[in-house]
């Protein structure tokens, strides 16, 4: 069974400043996706950032960029320049290629992010 | 936009009552989960649905069952609510045309078995 492991339960970071949230993966398949996901107070689910493993470049959304790496199961989220609205619940999240039951996607336990002033 | 929307954002039920979590998405999506959400846990996958009528156990199944007569509904029914089902009740969809397509979700309901 696949698993997710986020090993940091809360972090904290100044705003402006960058921060890495870490997230390793335990699979036998070799084609997957690993995603990103923020929860706000709201508790709307937000993607964040997303990954194909068959890709060797690291994906990057604006502030938002990861470090894949694929030998060593590891996927983690960088957060530059952080601002005030990052502060939330951030979401490690896997799914293996494929469709119908392959279609979910397992999460880990999640990371709590303060920005402070 | 994909919306996802949940009946009920907050709910406070009995022991032993019957409980009813209703979900709907208006993307024509085959896939629909459910998952519950507390602390220090993560999400944790209860049902999915990949297509209508079908259904598939998730990692904790046991107290709910689930029923999809429509494509666009997924509903949650926990039989004989108990307190430690506590918990939030996070629905998603998820389209099958692109395998990367991430998860959509709704606001969540809250729900308080006292």
């Amino acid at each position: 069974a696949q698993t997710v492991t986020q090993s940091q339960p809360e972090m904290s970071v100044q705003e402006a400043e960058t921060v890495t949230l870490s997230c390793t993966y335990d699979t036998s398949e070799s084609d997957y996706y690993l995603f990103w996901y923020k929860q706000p107070p709201s508790r709307q689910m937000i993607l964040v950032i997303r990954q194909e493993a068959y890709k060797q470049q690291n994906a990057t959304e604006n502030r938002f960029s990861v470090n894949f790496q694929k030998a060593a199961k590891s996927f983690s989220l960088k957060i530059s320049d952080s601002q005030l609205g990052d502060a939330a619940m951030y979401f490690c999240a896997y799914t293996p290629y494929g469709t119908g039951t392959a279609s979910k996607l397992t999460f880990g336990t999640g990371t709590r992010l303060q920005v402070t002033l | 936009d994909v919306k996802v929307t949940q009946s009920s954002r907050y709910l406070v039920k009995r022991t032993g009552e019957k409980v009813f979590l209703e979900c709907v998405q208006d993307m024509d999506h085959e896939n629909m989960f459910w998952y519950r959400q507390d602390p220090g846990l993560g999400l944790r996958l209860i049902y999915f649905s990949y297509d209508v009528k079908m259904k598939e156990k998730g990692d904790i199944p046991e107290g709910y069952s689930v029923s999809r007569e429509k494509k666009e509904r997924f509903s949650l029914i926990l039989e004989s609510a108990s307190t430690n089902q506590t918990s939030m009740y996070l629905c998603a969809s998820r389209g099958a045309s692109s395998y990367n397509s991430p998860l959509h979700f709704g606001n969540g309901t809250r729900l308080t078995v006292t």
